[in-house]
């Protein structure tokens, strides 16, 4: 069964700072990996999408790797803003049938002025 | 494109009656939808997926009696909680994938539960 880890489970930071989230899976039997944001009491909005294939995507500010093998993802946010402030899932699809996507607990991200 | 949305955002319902809730793919034609369970401070967990026309697939430990779901159309499923309870309380959140973006989900706003 796959299990999907994020730490730390809270972080803040002063505006301007680079900060990494990390994002670990038990299984490496991943189709894709996708970090996702999620404002208080709102839905999700995708970020990034990285392809099993893949080692990186980026998108502005943001900047998502991919480790298959060791089971690891990490997200880079550069010149942290207040507006970031978010829980950041990671969420990976396994290549069994289905579809089917497993969550992370989230990083509750918050920048401060 | 790619838009989907939920409604009601939220609802508060009493204790023994039931509540539906709507997932629509406003743009596309979704062939799978997903209804996912968030508890407060928690991950989201998949509840069921369901393919338009055909039965949902229930996950582990959800009970299919009590969460109903339909997917009667490429553009709508419907989760119904019957005889719902405060432990139903709840964030649910649906996810729409098909059409020209068939490798990725895209998520509704979610609905906030109440059953008092």
């Amino acid at each position: 069964k796959q299990e999907v880890t994020q730490i730390p489970a809270a972080l803040s930071v002063p505006e301007g700072e680079n900060l990494v989230l990390n994002c670990s899976f038990t299984d490496s039997a991943i189709y894709n990996l996708q970090w996702f944001r999620q404002d208080p009491g709102k839905g999700l909005t995708s970020l990034l999408l990285i392809q099993s294939s893949q080692r990186e995507q980026t998108s502005g500010r943001l900047n998502a790797s991919l480790d298959k093998s060791s089971g690891r993802s990490t997200l880079y946010i550069a010149a942290s803003q207040p507006g970031d402030s978010a829980t950041y899932l990671c969420a990976v699809k396994g290549t069994g049938g289905g579809n089917k996507l497993t969550f992370g607990t989230g990083t509750q991200l918050k920048v401060e002025l | 494109g790619a838009v989907v949305s939920q409604h009601p955002s939220w609802v508060i319902c009493k204790s023994g009656t039931s509540v539906k809730i709507e997932c629509r793919s406003l743009d596309f034609q979704a062939t799978t939808m997903f209804w996912y369970r968030q508890f407060p401070k928690q991950s989201l967990m998949l509840m069921a997926t369901s393919n338009e026309g055909s039965k949902a697939t229930y996950e582990q430990g959800v009970e299919k009696d009590k969460f109903l779901i339909n997917h009667a159309s490429l553009t709508l499923s419907t989760l119904t909680v019957t005889s719902a309870h405060p432990e139903d309380s709840s964030f649910y959140i649906c996810s729409a994938r098909g059409g020209a973006f068939s490798y990725e989900q895209y998520f509704g706003p979610g609905t906030r539960l109440t059953v008092t």
